[in-house]
């Protein structure tokens, strides 16, 4: 079983459209990330959620808007698609206190042509 | 912002050799952590230090701390090709949101 799952893996759209990423962990963790990973790999937090709070937003373009139906999921839907958002977007869970490691997702890679 | 901050960016060894990284970070740190990420893969968290502890083991893998000079490293004894991936070093500044940020990772080749 998946601990956390994304989908879809890879997703190419042409600029100006809106897509949507989903996130779901079995791992019962309060607390669930989004986080971007550049072409140099440099990896940036965009959003936190905590049992569907939102509590961390970073200086993300409001083209970016992140829902939490309950504290499974985190999904990620991106508006009017620009290709600076091409990226590897990486979601993560982690219990709430900061003892324990976070697991991630294995990844969306987007790429807006 | 970035807090960490890995050194080298690349490394290349060969099987059997240990190999070490560094990562220095900028402001106080609740804990420390690393991860791997092998190509196309997300990050798997590997070990976890805290600011008040200096040394820690698992497995293979041996990560010290050094709050003074804000700075950890990471080794790595007999290596395998297996072990080629990028290690990020990632900081828990503490605060009431448990919040990583990480570093721009080291990419460790292991050559058979």
């Amino acid at each position: 079983d998946t601990a956390v799952s994304q989908t879809p893996k890879y997703l190419v759209t042409q600029m100006g459209n809106d897509k949507s990423i989903k996130c779901e962990q079995n791992l019962g963790h309060d607390t669930m990330y989004w986080y971007k990973q550049d072409s140099k790999k440099f990896l940036k937090i965009m959003f936190s959620y905590n049992n569907k709070e939102l509590i961390i937003n970073e200086t993300v373009p409001n083209r970016f808007s992140p829902k939490s139906p309950d504290k499974a999921h985190l999904n990620l839907h991106i508006n009017s698609l620009e290709l600076g958002d091409s990226a590897v977007y990486f979601c993560a869970s982690s219990p709430q206190d900061s003892r324990h490691g976070y697991t991630f997702g294995s990844g969306t890679r987007l790429t807006v042509v | 912002s970035q807090q960490g901050e890995e050194d080298p960016q690349a490394l290349s060894i060969q099987e059997g050799e240990n190999a070490t990284m560094n990562c220095s970070y900028k402001t106080s740190i609740n804990n420390l952590q690393w991860y791997r990420q092998n190509s196309g893969r997300g990050l798997v968290h590997l070990i976890l230090i805290r600011s008040n502890e200096r040394e820690k083991h698992s497995g293979r893998l041996r990560v010290t701390l050094d709050t003074s000079k804000k700075s950890s490293s990471l080794l790595i004894t007999a290596s395998r090709a297996a072990d080629t991936a990028s290690y990020f070093c990632a900081t828990d500044s503490g605060g009431s949101n448990y919040k990583l940020t990480f570093g721009k990772g080291t990419l460790l080749t292991v050559n058979p």
